[in-house]
């Protein structure tokens, strides 16, 4: 069976700081993959998605960047965070002609 | 893109059945109908998509009108375990590259009342 695996689940880092959050999909090949970032209180919003290995598509101009180094590893990186990028980040993944997307669990990040 | 359209919140009673509309007047001929719900502090679930007829399983119901211009969802006999933010969502296709992604607005919060 497919499963997505993200962590961490919380993190907390100071202004300025690097980021690096990981989402990983066991059971599957060639999946789309996503990254969303939830801000609090408010709705969902893409970030980045990716249909394949080192193909990235940024949908929002911001601090943060994404990579694919291999085709079920999806990357978020930040070389120096600022608070308004603390929310909750969701990854998630679907395949081409499937019946729905599967998110993972999500990173709270807190900038502090 | 198509854009939805949804009541910002809305109350039930538990074990009534709860009926989320949603609008998308501007659907295009292949774009898909997806129902997503997300607990707090957790990631959205998938429920169920459909493109014209009605659709069923074992979570909910989804009714799209003839026109394909508005959908409800339909929760039979609510739990208060059914509390959640509940998006509408219009899929995007893009043919020439096969991606695709899911735009979501801002949802519904359903309440579910004891």
């Amino acid at each position: 069976s497919q499963t997505i695996h993200q962590w961490p689940a919380t993190l907390v880092q100071p202004v300025g700081s690097p980021l690096s959050l990981e989402c990983t999909v066991e059971g599957t090949s060639n999946p789309n993959l996503y990254w969303y970032r939830q801000a609090a209180g408010r709705g969902l919003q893409l970030l980045f998605y990716s249909v394949g290995i080192g193909q990235i598509s940024s949908e929002v101009p911001q601090n943060l960047s994404a990579s694919r180094p291999q085709d079920r590893q999806f990357i978020l990186s930040s070389k120096k965070l600022l608070l308004s990028d603390s929310g909750f980040y969701l990854c998630a993944w679907g395949v081409w002609g499937s019946n729905g997307y599967t998110f993972g669990s999500g990173t709270r990040l807190t900038v502090v | 893109d198509a854009k939805t359209t949804q009541p910002t919140s809305m109350d039930c009673a538990e074990g009534r059945a709860a009926n989320l509309p949603c609008n998308h007047s501007t659907i295009s001929g292949n774009e898909y109908v997806y129902w997503y719900r997300q607990i707090h502090s957790q990631g959205p679930q998938y429920i169920i998509h459909g493109l014209k007829n009605n659709e069923t399983n074992e979570m909910a119901s989804l009714i799209i009108t003839e026109d394909r211009k508005s959908s409800t969802l339909i929760l039979p006999h609510a739990t208060l375990r059914d509390t959640a933010v509940y998006y509408c969502i219009v899929r995007v296709a893009r043919t020439n590259f096969g991606n695709e992604k899911l735009t979501f607005g801002t949802g519904t919060r359903l309440t579910i009342i004891p």
